[in-house]
């Protein structure tokens, strides 16, 4: 069964610092792992993708890395601001053919002070 | 383009009491999702669908029934609430294919808090 951890589950960090939260899952026969990022009270939200055959993403201030061998995958946020304060949370796909689908981990609470 | 949809935002239950979780999609998306969260994990899939009139057992789905009869709809039902189903259910729809996955990735709906006395 395939179990997916995030650590730290809560994360303070002052304004403009960089930082990175970590997602590790136990299976590796993955075909991608996702970043969501979920604000209280609402949904979530995609916000990186990365497919098994990738090393890593980019998007704005947001970068995501994968190393599926070592079952490893991490967030780096770049110069934080209070607006990425939210609960950050990866999910892993199994390759096709299996029944199971995405597998969340529980998430990452982060909150950036002014 | 609402995305998805879910009604109710809030309901409070008594033990027993059954009730019909609505999720709606405009976005023409052929797979659709039930999740629960609760407090320190991460979100449990329930049920899914892969298309109109089919339904699939996702990881915790006892306690639950699900109905695909419209592509644009999926309903969660429990027929006897219990204090454990105290959560909040997510609903979320997909583009996806198995045999064209250039983009995968849920659309997930705002939530509806669901308290079971």
């Amino acid at each position: 069964k395939q179990e997916v951890t995030q650590i730290p589950a809560a994360l303070s960090v002052p304004e403009g610092e960089n930082l990175v939260l970590n997602c590790s899952f136990t299976d590796s026969a993955i075909y991608n792992l996702q970043w969501f990022r979920q604000d209280p009270g609402k949904g979530l939200t995609s916000l990186l993708l990365i497919q098994s055959s990738q090393r890593e993403q980019t998007s704005g201030r947001l970068n995501a890395s994968l190393d599926k061998s070592s079952g490893r995958s991490t967030l780096y946020i770049a110069a934080s601001q209070p607006g990425d304060s939210a609960t950050y949370l990866c999910a892993v796909r199994p390759l096709p053919g299996s029944a199971r689908q995405l597998t969340f981990g529980s998430g990452t609470q982060l909150t950036v002070l002014p | 383009n609402a995305g998805v949809t879910q009604t109710p935002k809030f309901r409070v239950l008594k033990t027993g009491q059954s009730m019909t979780l609505l999720c709606a999609q405009d976005m023409n998306h052929e797979y659709m999702y039930w999740y629960r969260q609760d407090p320190g994990m991460g979100l449990r899939l329930i049920h899914y669908s892969v298309g109109e009139g089919t339904t699939a057992k996702g990881e915790v789905p006892d306690g639950y029934n699900v109905s695909r009869l419209k592509k644009q709809n999926f309903l969660l039902g429990l027929e006897s609430a219990a204090p454990s189903q105290t959560s909040v259910y997510f609903c979320a729809s997909s583009p996806l294919t198995w045999t064209h996955q250039t983009v995968d990735t849920q659309y997930f709906g705002p939530g509806t808090r669901l308290t079971v006395l």
